[in-house]
């Protein structure tokens, strides 16, 4: 069964931090992906990689980068958090194309 | 342009009866593919059912099954024989596969609860 590890389930952030969220997958996928989920917005897409060292924006990249240096790890950073990046993040792996995303349990990141 | 839209913010359904959770996309590729989760209250993103454009019967898994509709352009959820533990966030999501490859597009949900 594939597991989707994200390392931390709740996270308070001051403004202005620099904040790591961290992902591992355990499926040898070459896809993972970065979302945030907001009441009434469903899931929208960050960032997302196809290969290690390699990375996509996806439709709100704004005030995040991110970080693959290993196959199996996908981390999403935060800069500078603003009180605007308040939301669960959730983050997904993905093997053949016809196959379904397998999610993390989320985090949800309140910044104050 | 919404790829995915679900109108039913939340809906109230009987133990044991069925429920048709709504969801319309908009795409002009010809191959696609279309999923459902669903997110209980503890937070995990479940995959519960797969559709292709190109299928030719509805899919189904178990109580869910897939009202797919291509000319309307229409994917719907169905449940039957709802239990209390169906009550979560549904969402109907899809990706692209010529002009988006990577991406899956997902609407704003539907809240499910199963009233005993």
């Amino acid at each position: 069964d594939v597991k989707v590890t994200q390392s931390s389930r709740y996270l308070v952030k001051r403004t202005g931090e620099k904040v790591f969220l961290e992902c591992v997958q355990d499926m040898d996928h070459e896809n993972m992906f970065w979302y945030r989920q907001d009441p009434g917005l469903g899931l929208r897409l960050i960032y997302f990689s196809y290969d290690v060292k390699m990375k996509e924006k996806g439709d709100i990249p704004e005030g995040y980068s991110v970080s693959r240096e290993k196959k199996e790890r996908f981390s999403l950073i935060l800069e500078s958090a603003s009180t605007n990046q308040t939301s669960m993040y959730l983050c997904a792996s993905r093997g053949p194309l016809n196959s379904p995303l397998h999610f993390g349990n989320g985090t949800r990141l309140t910044v104050t | 342009a919404q790829k995915i839209t679900q109108t039913q913010p939340g809906m109230f359904v009987q133990e044991k009866e069925a429920v048709t959770l709504d969801c319309t996309y908009d795409t002009s590729d010809q191959s696609y593919g279309l999923f459902w989760y669903k997110q209980p209250s503890s937070g995990e993103m479940i995959f519960l059912i797969y559709q292709g454009s190109y299928d030719e019967q509805n899919a189904t898994e178990g109580r869910y099954s897939l009202n797919f509709q291509k000319a309307r352009k229409s994917a719907n959820l169905v449940i039957s024989a709802s239990q209390l533990g169906d009550s979560a966030m549904y969402f109907c999501a899809m990706r692209e596969f010529r002009s988006n490859d990577y991406k899956l597009s997902f609407g704003a949900g539907t809240t499910v609860t199963v009233r005993a």
